[in-house]
């Protein structure tokens, strides 16, 4: 099983500042499947981000993805007020899917 | 619109039953394979069960191999988790998933329901 470990666990920021979180992966993550989700409080998450760089729909062109084989960055070029959330990364490479444990997005 | 509502969540005692239900609309339900992935409180996200569209393959983690059962009806556009046997580790929302088509990741995601296990 593919363990992912995202970091740093809380990141403090105001808004317009860039925002970098980072996923490792315990293995090389087959074909770069890897996506990005975001999660507000009380709300389920959505995909930002799959096969590690390509947005998803209706997502704003601040967030990027970028990486390969075992280390992948989500960058927010410009937080906005609504960007301030948890982000999961998970892979889908190998069998079984993993979640890395998540990310908090908070302001400063 | 794309939409995915699941029902079925409640208060349940360790060693019970529930069924989860997820009913979809605003898409060709038999073309996709779908999950079912927890998230327990304050906790991350955990993959659950997949079915493929048209049940040839199911997943299961681990810890729920034996106990939970994923199923689908094509014909209702309805996926289903019957989970026996709960543990009060079993408690957190669930989600229906949308697996990205052709591929992996999560689409689309619907609200989530609670279960709670405990006496």
């Amino acid at each position: 099983e593919i363990v992912l470990t995202q970091s740093p666990g809380t990141l403090s920021l105001s808004a317009g500042e860039r925002a970098t979180l980072s996923c490792r992966a315990s293995q090389s993550v087959s074909r770069n499947s890897l996506a990005w989700y975001q999660q507000k409080r009380g709300q389920a998450p959505r995909l930002l981000i799959y096969d590690a760089f390509s947005r998803a729909t209706g997502i704003p062109d601040r967030f990027s993805g970028s990486g390969s084989g075992t280390d992948f960055t989500l960058t927010i070029s410009r937080l906005e007020p609504e960007d301030f959330a948890v982000y999961h990364c998970q892979q889908y490479g190998s069998a079984p899917w993993t979640f890395g444990q998540g990310t908090k997005v908070e302001v400063k | 619109e794309v939409q995915l509502v699941e029902s079925g969540g409640a208060l349940v005692q360790p060693g019970g039953s529930l069924r989860l239900s997820c009913v979809v609309s605003g898409f060709t339900f038999r073309n996709y394979g779908m999950s079912w992935v927890r998230q327990a409180p304050g906790k991350g996200l955990e993959r659950v069960a997949t079915i493929k569209q048209d049940e040839s393959e199911k997943y299961y983690l681990d810890s729920v191999k034996g106990r939970f059962t994923v199923s689908r009806e094509n014909a209702k556009d309805s996926l289903y988790l019957q989970m026996d046997s709960l543990r009060a580790e079993d408690t957190a929302v669930y989600y229906c998933a949308r697996v990205r088509s052709g591929a992996g990741g999560y689409d689309v995601w619907g609200q989530g329901t609670l279960v709670t296990v405990s006496s």
